[in-house]
């Protein structure tokens, strides 16, 4: 069981905003910064987001995140079938001392 | 642009010792700001952070609990690589395992994926 809490399906129509919720505790998302990846079939997981909110170089502006307490939230505008993947978040655990995940969450584009 | 490169067997015998390698370009693995990790995914664990190791004027290694009593992740200045050695493998410890390096404070570059099956 992953520390942290995430859907484990979303979905959309193409064109529609969806988001991805990831719930953690004091120790993590409430005490650090929450990370996004992107992880297509087959290959390995792709940085979406970092410290929250903020957007690698090359990754469009229709992916935002955010944070509030102990939960934060992947937000994809304009949905398109290329969105379709596994969403992963991610944060320092100060209790573990260590990088903690969520389950993933699929995305299906309808 | 930071390039790691994995190698290693991807069939290892229960009660054997895992070994992997993650070859970096791009960077140094005597950095002193990035940390080199090892993570692996699995259908029935999801992604698991096993640990890295780091140079801050000198080296530091940091271990999950769960594999803290069977697991080395040491660096190779000479080849810039760094390694994962797992002891004592069971079946549950197949999955794809994965280097990455943490800069700043997140992962951002991962290597390819091994996959790792534990079989006789």
């Amino acid at each position: 069981q992953s520390v942290l809490t995430q859907p484990p399906s979303a979905s959309g129509t193409p064109g529609q905003r969806v988001t991805i919720s990831c719930s953690g505790g004091r120790s993590n998302i409430g005490s650090d910064y929450v990370h996004w990846y992107q992880q297509l079939p087959g290959t390995a997981p792709k940085l979406l987001i970092y410290r929250n909110n903020q957007r690698p170089s090359g990754v469009p502006d229709r992916f935002s995140g955010s944070k509030s307490g102990t939960s934060a939230s992947l937000a994809i505008s304009g949905l398109r079938s290329e969105d379709e993947a596994d969403y992963y978040c991610t944060a320092w655990d100060n209790g573990l001392s260590g990088w903690v995940f969520g389950g993933g969450t699929k995305l299906t584009v309808l | 642009q930071v390039q790691l490169q994995q190698s290693g067997p991807g069939l290892v015998k229960p009660s054997q010792t895992l070994s992997l390698t993650c070859a970096i370009s791009g960077d140094s693995v005597s950095s002193n700001s990035a940390a080199w990790n090892w993570i692996r995914q699995s259908p029935s664990r999801g992604l698991e952070w096993l640990g890295r190791t780091y140079y801050r004027s000198k080296w530091y290694n940091s271990y999950e609990a769960s594999v803290r009593s069977r697991i080395n992740i040491n660096p190779d200045t000479s080849k810039n690589q760094f390694s994962l050695q797992l002891h004592s493998v069971t079946p549950e410890d197949t999955a794809v395992y994965y280097c990455a390096r943490t800069n700043d404070g997140y992962v951002d570059y991962w290597g390819q994926g091994t996959l790792v099956t534990v079989s006789s």
